[in-house]
């Protein structure tokens, strides 16, 4: 079956403007997650949804940040007036339910460059 | 504050060696212990997992052990092959908040021919 997709994979913008990453989970899972993976780094939660709610936003790095969640489906991270410490790769990953969240299967991920 | 320490950075063993990970936590409410694989330009994949409650598990040629009073887990890959080369990471949770992994920083395995 169709695995976790992301798009786009590569995004390059310019200091100051705003990006939209999307996800899309595995049809059926109900809890995704957002996380970042800067270069030599390991990953850093961002966001957790379970259904379209987020419980959990401690991750995100600032208020530029945001992410949302719509009929219990797609996701978008948003980035408002991108940094450079922005570039990384952004990973999705979805689960059955977050009480199995250790079954996270994750996407390819958005490679984000800020120049 | 980085709760899950992990080493080697990088590690380069020939076909058939045991390439061993190493992973150490800090907080004892963790109680899952997964290992992800990481290829190039892919996202990670669930490749093993324990519990505290054993001290090793085993899969296919992938070991965890699990040391508790410690609090050190490691990854043993056995008879290790060219296409186990990879980024390993560890992570850990807790029950009270699952979903939530804390990663280690990874280790870059390169298994030669």
């Amino acid at each position: 079956g169709a695995g976790v997709s992301q798009s786009p994979s590569n995004k390059v913008t310019e200091k100051g403007k705003d990006v939209e990453l999307r996800c899309d989970p595995i049809s059926g899972h109900t809890a995704l997650y957002w996380y970042r993976q800067r270069l030599g780094q390991g990953l850093e939660f961002l966001i957790y949804f379970q259904g379209n709610s987020a419980p959990d936003k401690s991750g995100l790095p600032s208020d530029r940040f945001s992410a949302e969640r719509t009929g219990e489906s797609v996701s978008t991270l948003t980035i408002q007036r991108t940094q450079q410490e922005d570039s990384a790769v952004y990973l999705c990953a979805s689960s059955w339910e977050s009480l199995r969240a250790y079954e996270q299967y994750f996407g390819p991920g958005t490679r984000l460059t800020v120049t | 504050q980085q709760q899950v320490k992990q080493s080697p950075q990088s590690l380069i063993v020939q076909k058939g060696g045991i390439p061993i990970i190493n992973c150490a936590y800090e907080n004892t409410a963790f109680d899952y212990f997964p290992w992800y694989q990481q290829f190039p330009g892919k996202g990670p994949a669930l490749l093993i997992a324990i519990r505290p409650d054993v001290s090793e598990k085993k899969e296919g040629r992938f070991t965890i052990s699990f040391n508790k009073s410690a609090k050190q887990f490691s990854l043993h890959i056995m008879d290790s092959q060219p296409g186990d080369s990879a980024t390993y990471f560890c992570a850990s949770s807790s029950g009270g908040s699952n979903y939530k992994l804390t990663f280690g920083k990874g280790t870059l395995l390169t298994v030669n021919p």
